[in-house]
């Protein structure tokens, strides 16, 4: 079974451009969540999908940031336009839902690293 | 509100000690926790969860932590060290109280050195 993917895993991009991460959760699984760690700080919780529906979207830092899961399938981060301060290391996971038994372990991707210069 | 306490950022231990991370939580419900791993240049691996089952969890790799409500933690450790297990380490929190998933809330994490 394969598992979270993310892409690109490295981008460095200039201050005031645009850049889409994106994320492939493991096949099956209803929930979707996007995390960020800037450098020295904790990792923390930007939002979740449930299929394609945003469950709880309380970490999104502001509106520069737009999230989507078209079809409940992967998702997308769009940072636009991005600021010196977006840069880190963004983290996907997924989990599946209750009905199926899990106890919500959360698989994660390998992160993006963006780089906001 | 939940938040979680990692005590030291860097820990260093020689191969072949006890390994000794510190891991404190803030919940107003029962808690689930869990223990995350971060080698180089890699994803979060899970190394154990703990679900409201036993309080002693064992993980991958030869690591457990034991749920202490009375004091609020959930600590990581690993009887003998190995050069391997160099890496971040994140303790997180998650509230299942309404039975359905939600978000993780994590630490500042520790990163192991593991020294000859």
């Amino acid at each position: 079974e394969a598992g979270v993917t993310q892409f690109p895993s490295h981008s460095v991009i200039e201050k005031g451009q645009t850049v889409t991460l994106r994320c492939d959760p493991i096949s099956g699984h209803d929930n979707l969540y996007w995390y960020r760690r800037v450098m020295g700080k904790e990792i923390k919780f930007l939002l979740h999908f449930v299929k394609e529906s945003k469950q709880d979207e309380s970490g999104m830092p502001n509106n520069r940031f737009l999230a989507e899961r078209t079809g409940g399938t992967y998702s997308t981060l769009k940072v636009q336009p991005a600021e010196l301060e977006d840069s880190g290391v963004y983290f996907c996971a997924s989990s599946q839902d209750r009905t199926q038994g899990s106890s919500y372990e959360q698989y994660f991707g390998p992160g993006t690293r963006l780089t906001v210069t | 509100a939940q938040s979680v306490t990692q005590l030291g950022s860097h820990v260093s231990v020689s191969e072949g000690a006890l390994v000794l991370l510190r891991c404190n939580y803030s919940s107003s419900v029962p808690p689930y926790l869990f223990w995350y791993v971060q080698y180089p240049n890699q994803g979060l691996q899970l190394l154990l969860k703990y679900t409201s089952a036993a309080t002693l969890v064992k993980g991958i790799n030869g690591f457990e932590a034991e749920f202490k409500k009375s004091e609020t933690s959930f600590h990581l450790t690993k009887p003998s060290a190995h050069m391997s297990d160099a890496a971040e380490y994140f303790c997180a929190v998650s509230d299942h109280w309404t039975g359905t998933a939600s978000k993780l809330t994590f630490g500042t994490g520790t990163r192991l050195q593991v020294t000859l």
